[in-house]
């Protein structure tokens, strides 16, 4: 059974300032890894979607990697901005259409 | 717009009184389908749908129903709500198999069972 984690559960950090939230699976047997934005209250909006063949995916100022035999992905975001403070959630697809998600990584960004 | 819309977005109710929550979708999605996330869980899948009159369980289907009757519709009914049954629901949709695109998801409906 494909299990997903993101650690860590919160991360607070300067503005400006880069970082990296981590994504792991056990199956390596995906289709594509998705990363989705929450903000309180609202749903998810997809950011990135890497397909099992890529290596990496980049939109603006994100850039997600994937690394699917060692089962983990990273979604980078430069210069970060306190717009950028949200719920950040990865999800894998494997052969059929469900997602898998972890439980996300709680971000600040602190002005 | 492309979107997935749900209704509605806030509910509370009473254990035993059974509801509706609808999922609409206007990008001909084949694929449909419902989550509900929990503190500490993450989102769990409960039902989905291949195409018209094609559903199967997720991981968490039991005391909900599902029905595909039209391609852009995907209810969620709880005919006997419990209290255990609170939490963030929400729909999805994509092109389907074989496409290697993104999931799209509705804003949520947060439901209360008392």
């Amino acid at each position: 059974k494909q299990e997903v984690t993101q650690i860590p559960a919160a991360l607070s950090v300067p503005e400006g300032e880069n970082l990296v939230l981590n994504c792991s699976f056990t199956d390596s047997a995906i289709y594509n890894l998705q990363w989705f934005r929450q903000d309180p209250g609202k749903g998810l909006t997809s950011l990135l979607l890497i397909q099992s063949s890529q290596r990496e995916q980049t939109s603006g100022r994100l850039n997600a990697s994937l690394d699917k035999s060692s089962g983990r992905s990273t979604l980078y975001i430069a210069a970060s901005q306190p717009g950028d403070s949200a719920t950040y959630l990865c999800a894998v697809r494997q052969m059929t259409e469900k997602l898998t998600f972890g439980t996300g990584t709680r971000l600040t960004i602190i002005p | 717009e492309a979107q997935v819309t749900q209704n509605p977005r806030y509910l509370i109710t009473v254990t035993g009184k059974k509801l509706t929550v609808t999922c609409s979708q206007n990008m001909n999605h084949e694929y449909m389908s419902w989550y509900r996330q929990d503190p500490g869980l993450g989102l769990r899948q409960i039902y989905y749908s291949m195409n018209v009159e094609v559903t199967d369980k997720g991981d968490v289907p039991e005391g909900y129903k599902v029905s595909r009757k039209e391609k852009r519709n995907f209810p969620l009914i709880l005919e006997s709500p419990s209290p255990n049954q609170t939490s963030l629901y929400f729909c999805a949709s994509s092109l389907g198999l074989g496409s290697n695109q993104p999931q799209h998801f509705g804003d949520g409906t947060r439901l209360s069972i008392l």
